[in-house]
C-alpha cells in the first residue's frame, strides 16, 4: 500500500517561491503519474501538475509556467516549485499518485500539507 | 476548460438512508470521472473510478452510474463514516477538473 507525505515550510513570503516535497513509501516509482493537487479554503481543487516517471512533466496552464516539478527515484521524492507566489496561492496543497490506465484516477493522496502566502 | 456541476451542494441525511449526487461535465467525457470522498484532516479517498468502477477497499453501497456527460453517485443506506464532502473530477481532458463537492451531513 503506498503512502504518501508532504513536507515544506508552511509560510511562503509573496513573490517568493513556494517549495515542496513528497516522499513515497511503499509502492513502485514506474508506472505512474507523480501529482500535486491543491485544494482553496472554502473552494475548490485545483490540478497543479504532474512529473511523469520518465521525467515528462506537466503543468496546469492556469498557473503561467510558474510550476516546476522534478523527481528523485533514488530518494523516492518529487518536488513542487511555485514561483513568485500570492496571497491567491495559500492552499492545502496534496501529493498524489496518477494511475494512467485506470481512467486517470489519483488512486493515492498524501495528507496534505496547508500554505499560506503572507509576509 | 471542461467544467464539472455537482449537485446539490449540500445534502442533510439520517443513517440508513439512500443518497444520490449529481455530477454534469460541460462537454463529452466519456467515462473518465472519478467520485472522492473527503474528510478535512484525512487523504482523500476514490470511491468510484471510470464512473462505475468500484474502487478496491470502498465499501459495495457505493455506486457510480453514468457515461458523456452526466453522472451519478448513489450510496445506499448510509453510514456514520460517509458522512464527508464527496467530489467528482474528470480525467478525460487535460487539465483535470473538479466539482466544487457536495457536502454530506447527518440530519
Amino acid at each position: 500500500q503506498v503512502q504518501l507525505q508532504e513536507s515544506g515550510p508552511g509560510l511562503v513570503n509573496p513573490s517568493e517561491t513556494l517549495s515542496l516535497t513528497c516522499t513515497i513509501s511503499g509502492g513502485s516509482i514506474s508506472t505512474y503519474y507523480w501529482s500535486w493537487i491543491r485544494h482553496f479554503p472554502g473552494k475548490g481543487l485545483e490540478w497543479i501538475g504532474y512529473i511523469q516517471y520518465n521525467g515528462n512533466t506537466l503543468q496546469n496552464p492556469s498557473l503561467k509556467g510558474r510550476v516546476t516539478t522534478s523527481l528523485d527515484m533514488s530518494r523516492s521524492q518529487f518536488s513542487l516549485k511555485l514561483r513568485s507566489v500570492t496571497a491567491a496561492d495559500t492552499a492545502l496543497y496534496y501529493c498524489a499518485r496518477l494511475n494512467w490506465n485506470a481512467y486517470r484516477k489519483f488512486d493515492s493522496w498524501g495528507q496534505g500539507i496547508l500554505v499560506t502566502v503572507s509576509s | 476548460d471542461i467544467q464539472m456541476t455537482q449537485s446539490p451542494s449540500s445534502l442533510s441525511a439520517s443513517v440508513g438512508d439512500r443518497i444520490t449526487i449529481t455530477c454534469r461535465a460541460s462537454q463529452n467525457i466519456d467515462k473518465f470521472l472519478t467520485w472522492y470522498q473527503y474528510k478535512p484532516g484525512s487523504a482523500p479517498k476514490v470511491v468510484i473510478y471510470g464512473a462505475s468502477y468500484l474502487q478496491t477497499g470502498a465499501p459495495s453501497r457505493f455506486g457510480g452510474s453514468g457515461s458523456g456527460t452526466d453522472f451519478t453517485l448513489t450510496i445506499t443506506s448510509l453510514q456514520p463514516e460517509d458522512f464527508a464532502t464527496y467530489y467528482c473530477q474528470q480525467s478525460y481532458n487535460f487539465p483535470g477538473t473538479f466539482g466544487q463537492g457536495t457536502i454530506l451531513e447527518i440530519k
